[in-house]
């Protein structure tokens, strides 16, 4: 089945605490994004990556980081988590034709206290 | 900052009529739009793409571009309770077709 999986799909932590949410994708999409998704304000990209080891930011990169190493995975790193970044995140993959033809994740809900 | 702006809503239809979801967007550059349906608690998925002025029709749906007013609409018939959830607008930017701006959303609901 074509998915895009992330874990964890709920996690509470601490400031402070570094976390990286997964994210994997099993149709060899060259596209990758994350998102956030906040009440009033939409989805907000983060980052995106065209392919492997090709990553740039989106429009709220500040306090998250990416990674590319293979084609199918495309983890976002929390290094400092802080309260601000509590939030629903959101991965998508696109074949890449046109990069709005995304398929998302289920959604990590992630609250930071 | 470049935006694609819908309204929020609640967009209340009757069963059976037809509902019409509204964006406009700010980069008079931007090439192709999505219309995404997100069910409460779930994530999106894509219903249609629109990246030539005029209408696109695939089912029940229909897309509509006008680039000169730099305006996209979708339209729902025959209105199901089905149908009912938060319809999200998105375009590409001019500057990168890579980049993907999302509006707020539309939250439609289909009165029995």
């Amino acid at each position: 089945e074509a998915q895009v999986t992330q874990n964890p799909r709920y996690l509470i932590t601490v400031t402070g605490k570094k976390l990286t949410v997964t994210c994997s994708q099993n149709m060899n999409h060259e596209y990758m994004s994350w998102y956030r998704q906040d009440p009033g304000l939409g989805l907000r990209q983060i980052y995106y990556s065209m392919n492997v080891e090709v990553t740039d930011k989106g429009d709220v990169p500040e306090g998250y980081k990416v990674s590319r190493k293979e084609k199918r995975n495309f983890p976002l790193i929390l290094e400092s988590p802080s309260p601000n970044q509590t939030s629903l995140y959101f991965c998508a993959s696109s074949l890449g034709l046109l990069t709005g033809e995304l398929f998302f994740g289920e959604g990590s809900r992630l609250t930071v206290l | 900052q470049k935006e694609v702006e819908q309204n929020s809503g609640p967009l209340s239809v009757p069963e059976g009529a037809i509902a019409s979801l509204n964006c406009t967007y700010s980069d008079r550059g931007s090439q192709s739009f999505f219309w995404y349906r997100q069910y409460s608690g779930k994530s999106p998925e894509l219903i249609m793409f629109i990246y030539s002025n005029g209408d696109k029709e695939d089912g029940r749906f229909t897309a509509q571009l006008n680039k000169a007013s730099q305006y996209v609409s979708l339209l729902i018939r025959d209105s199901q309770p089905s149908d009912s959830a938060t319809y999200l607008c998105a375009g590409d930017l001019e500057s990168s077709a890579s980049k993907i701006i999302f509006g707020s959303g539309t939250r439609l609901s289909i009165r029995p």
